[in-house]
Order: structure tokens, then C-alpha cells, then sequence
């Protein structure tokens, strides 16, 4: 099984600022990964797919980076509605597709 | 728009069969190319996998929960459902329906129910 590790599991920041969410495959995946959003008591909402490809309606500030094992979940300037928990999530191959323990941003 | 929505008991007692029905809305569950899935949350804790099943009816178990998990269509109710075998506390969480799909080659989970909270204990 692909064990995907995020970090930091906490991160503190202020409106208006930079966000950089990692999240590290413990083998290969390609691109094959995805980064969700979760705010308390709803379902998770898809962010980007592929490594780098915003989902519809996903606004501009919210990009992703990276393949194989190291991935990087970047949010430009930190909105109110930012404040979340973010989640990585892997499919390669010979492996059940498995999430990352997640990254909460809080606010600062 | 599609939109799923689970339903079934909220408590469960121990050694039993819990058993969950997500109906779906606003699209065909016969529909190519989609996996209809389970996802489960443990209280205050992470996303997990538990499986899905194909458009076809072919079913895919997350290895860990394999020999308790039967999955199935009902294309006539639009509605596809889960049974966990002999559960224990350790099953109690929040468990997502959530429908699996793929553009640009790539799968992500795109729409998801609310989710629904199932209890183990006597």
C-alpha cells in the first residue's frame, strides 16, 4: 500500500497569506493525485486532479505541483473561506488507492 | 447536477451486518465510466477507502476491509449499496458515498453525499 504523508499537519497563517501544503508518496505515483478540501461537518470538495489541474469552479489562487513521490498543494493569498482541511489522495498502480492524513490550515 | 445522498441505521450493534444505500440524482448510475464509492471518516481522524464498484457491476475492496465487504447496483432504484460484515467499534464513523470519475485520464472523486454517521455499539 502507497502511504502518503502530508505536512505540516497544522499550519497557522493570516488572511492574505501564502499557503504551501506538502504531501509525500511513499513510492511512485506519476500524476496520478488528487488534493481535497474539508470543512467541518461537510464532505470533501476536489481541489485539483492530475497533480496540477484545477478542478471546475476552483478558483485561481489554489494550484498544485509536483509527481512521483512529492506533491505541493499551494494556496496564492489565504482567503476567510480557506481556513480548512486539506487532503492528498493517490490511485497508482498495484496499490488501493489510499489519503493523506491531511493538513489543517488554521487561522493565525 | 448529481448529487448522492446516503441513508440507512445510524446504530449498529456489534458482530451484526451494517448495511448502507446511497441513492443517486441527476445522472444515471448506468452512466459509462464512473466508479460509485464508499469512503469512511473515524471520528476527528482521516479519509479511508473502502471501496467501489463499477459502472458494470464489477466491485473493487480496499484490501483491508476485503473479506467483510460486499458491494452492489440496483439500476432500477438508481441506487448503490454497501455491507460490512461482523463490524466492531472500531467501524464507527462517518461514511461517505461518493461517485469516482476521470477527465484529462485522471480519477478524482467529484461528487460526494453528506455523509452518514454509523454507531457500533450494543
Amino acid at each position: 500500500e502507497i502511504v502518503l504523508t502530508q505536512s505540516p499537519g497544522t499550519l497557522s497563517l493570516s488572511p492574505g497569506e501564502r499557503a504551501t501544503l506538502s504531501c509525500g508518496a511513499s513510492q511512485g505515483v506519476s500524476s496520478f493525485l488528487a488534493w481535497y478540501q474539508q470543512k467541518p461537518g461537510q464532505a470533501p470538495r476536489v481541489l485539483i486532479y492530475g497533480a496540477s489541474i484545477r478542478a471546475t469552479d476552483i478558483p485561481d489562487r489554489f494550484s498544485g505541483s509536483g509527481s512521483g513521490t512529492d506533491f505541493t498543494l499551494t494556496i496564492s493569498r489565504l482567503e476567510p473561506e480557506d481556513f480548512a482541511v486539506y487532503y492528498c489522495q493517490q490511485y497508482g498502480n498495484a496499490s488501493p488507492l489510499t489519503f493523506g492524513g491531511g493538513t489543517k490550515v488554521e487561522i493565525k | 447536477q448529481v448529487q448522492l445522498q446516503e441513508s440507512g441505521p445510524g446504530l449498529v450493534k456489534p458482530s451484526q451486518t451494517l448495511s448502507l444505500t446511497c441513492t443517486v440524482s441527476g445522472g444515471s448510475i448506468s452512466s459509462g465510466g464512473y466508479y460509485w464509492s464508499w469512503i469512511r471518516q473515524h471520528p476527528g481522524k482521516g479519509l479511508e477507502w473502502i471501496g467501489y464498484i463499477y459502472y458494470s457491476g464489477t466491485p473493487y475492496y480496499n484490501p483491508s476491509l476485503q473479506s467483510r465487504l460486499t458491494m452492489s447496483l440496483d439500476t432500477s432504484e438508481n441506487q448503490f449499496s454497501l455491507k460490512l460484515s461482523s463490524v466492531t467499534a472500531a467501524d464507527t464513523a462517518v461514511y461517505y458515498c461518493a461517485r469516482y470519475s476521470s477527465a484529462n485520464r485522471f480519477y478524482f472523486f467529484d461528487y460526494w453525499g453528506q455523509g452518514a454517521l454509523v454507531t457500533i455499539s450494543s
